[in-house]
């Protein structure tokens, strides 16, 4: 499976930007870069996701890398909510029984503290 | 987004008992279903993958025979916990898609066996 690596933890203040780096220099290139988050006790939520171009939606936006062997998640305001832990995940395609399909492989993260 | 649903939030068993974990997909039909599992200060760690109507794909050092998966309808999927141990205490949580969408992931279900 192709991995990512991520800084353990990251500090931020409140209403600040935050950006979140992620390597993955064994990307093949079908791979989709997945962010998602989790909050204590709490299912990950899905962030944001992208391939080649750099993404943006309501949470957040995703720069990708010309050589996309790295990538980074951009918190435009930081706010308490978004203290929690982000996730770097490479979407990796399997076959099975039930035709292709992906799986998620979560590494450790990054757990984000977010200053008042 | 999708919403998943997870029952119970938490459960607490007695060793050798069987628990079973029911996970939703409540606006969208499932066509694919997951169960992670998470030890304390870990991540998540891929169980198995239910496609609606098929045999569960079981990953590697997970016993299919001791983590029961059932994902008989496109809204329904449960995972049973046969004969629980104080070491199958963990935060399950199921997720879900459909086609070659997003997962959408439930809110997990405490398990702590005593």
């Amino acid at each position: 499976d192709a991995k990512t690596t991520q800084p353990n933890s990251m500090e931020s203040n409140e209403e600040e930007p935050v950006h979140l780096p992620c390597n993955h220099s064994t990307i093949s290139g079908t791979d989709y870069i997945h962010w998602y988050r989790q909050l204590p006790s709490q299912g990950p939520e899905y962030v944001i996701h992208g391939l080649t171009s750099n993404v943006n939606n309501r949470m957040a936006s995703l720069a990708i890398a010309e050589d996309r062997k790295s990538s980074t998640l951009i918190l435009h305001r930081a706010t308490l909510r978004d203290a929690a832990v982000y996730y770097c995940i490479l979407r990796d395609v399997v076959k099975n029984s039930g035709g292709s399909n992906y799986k998620l492989t979560f590494g450790k993260g990054t757990l984000l503290t977010v200053n008042p | 987004g999708a919403v998943v649903s997870q029952h119970p939030s938490r459960v607490i068993c007695k060793s050798g008992t069987s628990v079973k974990i029911e996970c939703r997909s409540l606006d969208f039909q499932a066509t694919t279903m997951f169960w992670y599992r998470q030890f304390p200060k870990q991540s998540l760690m891929l169980m198995a993958t239910s496609n609606e109507g098929s045999k569960a794909t079981y990953e590697q050092g997970v016993e299919k025979d001791k983590f029961l998966i059932n994902h008989a309808s496109l809204t329904l999927s449960t995972l049973t916990v046969t004969s629980a141990h104080p070491e199958d205490s963990s935060f399950y949580i199921c997720s879900a898609k459909w086609s070659y969408n997003e997962q959408f992931f439930g809110p997990g279900t405490r398990l702590t066996v005593l």
